[in-house]
């Protein structure tokens, strides 16, 4: 079962920032925090991850709480074209020699209005 | 640097018949991952692959399988196509080595008639 909490969905004016909310509670100390986006009937797109310092990139920035359990993706001025579901998923870094998999949630479906 | 590469884009099957379903991952990746996605289940994980070895699977049945060649490339077959199966298969690569984000294929549409 997917370990997040997000909105089922969201609305956000062209032009503005979007901030998205995941909830994690019992994320654990080495679990990583990553948001993927999918466009309609494309494969997910990497946007950022991150285990405790916020992070930014050309795409967005990720903010997350002191505790962990929570963050925030922000797509700072949004555009027509992120409307997508975004996904956060938590996740251990294994080592080399374990398996890894990424579980996703049902997301939070992003519309982005004119 | 050409990105995963899944084929066909589209399949049409019967109930019954077998399918296969190619990936190519990135250059230099060695890790190959499956995903299923339905609209009532959301991206549910099959399987994982790293140099050749299945890795990780996920909680299908036995008809779905897969294989992973000495240059990385996978396929994923599902036997005994049953109407459920209708979805849209995701191939994604990495290196395979502990915290890495996953490279996503634009996926193989499958419909079971």
């Amino acid at each position: 079962d997917a370990k997040t909490t997000q909105p089922t969905s969201m609305d956000c004016a062209e032009g503005r920032a979007a901030n998205l909310p995941c909830n994690h509670s019992t994320i654990s100390g080495n679990e990583y925090v990553y948001w993927y986006r999918q466009i309609h009937s494309q494969g997910p797109q990497y946007i950022i991850h991150g285990l405790k310092n916020n992070e930014t990139n050309e795409m967005a920035s990720l903010i997350i709480t002191e505790d962990r359990k929570s963050s925030t993706l922000i797509l700072p001025h949004a555009t027509l074209r992120d409307t997508a579901v975004y996904y956060c998923i938590v996740r251990v870094a294994f080592a080399d020699n374990y398996g890894q998999n990424f579980v996703f949630g049902p997301g939070t479906r992003l519309s982005v209005l004119p | 640097k050409a990105g995963v590469t899944q084929t066909p884009r589209y399949l049409i099957k019967t109930r019954g018949q077998q399918v296969t379903l190619s990936c190519s991952p990135i250059s230099g990746h060695r890790s190959v991952s499956w995903y299923q996605q339905t609209p009532g289940q959301g991206l549910q994980f099959l399987f994982e692959y790293f140099s050749e070895t299945q890795r990780n699977k996920g909680n299908f049945p036995g008809r779905f399988s897969g294989r992973q060649f000495s240059n990385s490339r996978s396929e994923m077959n599902v036997s005994t196509l049953e109407l459920g199966d209708s979805a849209l298969y995701l191939c994604a690569s990495n290196w395979g080595r502990g915290n890495e984000k996953l490279f996503f294929g634009s996926g193989t549409q499958l419909s079971v008639l």
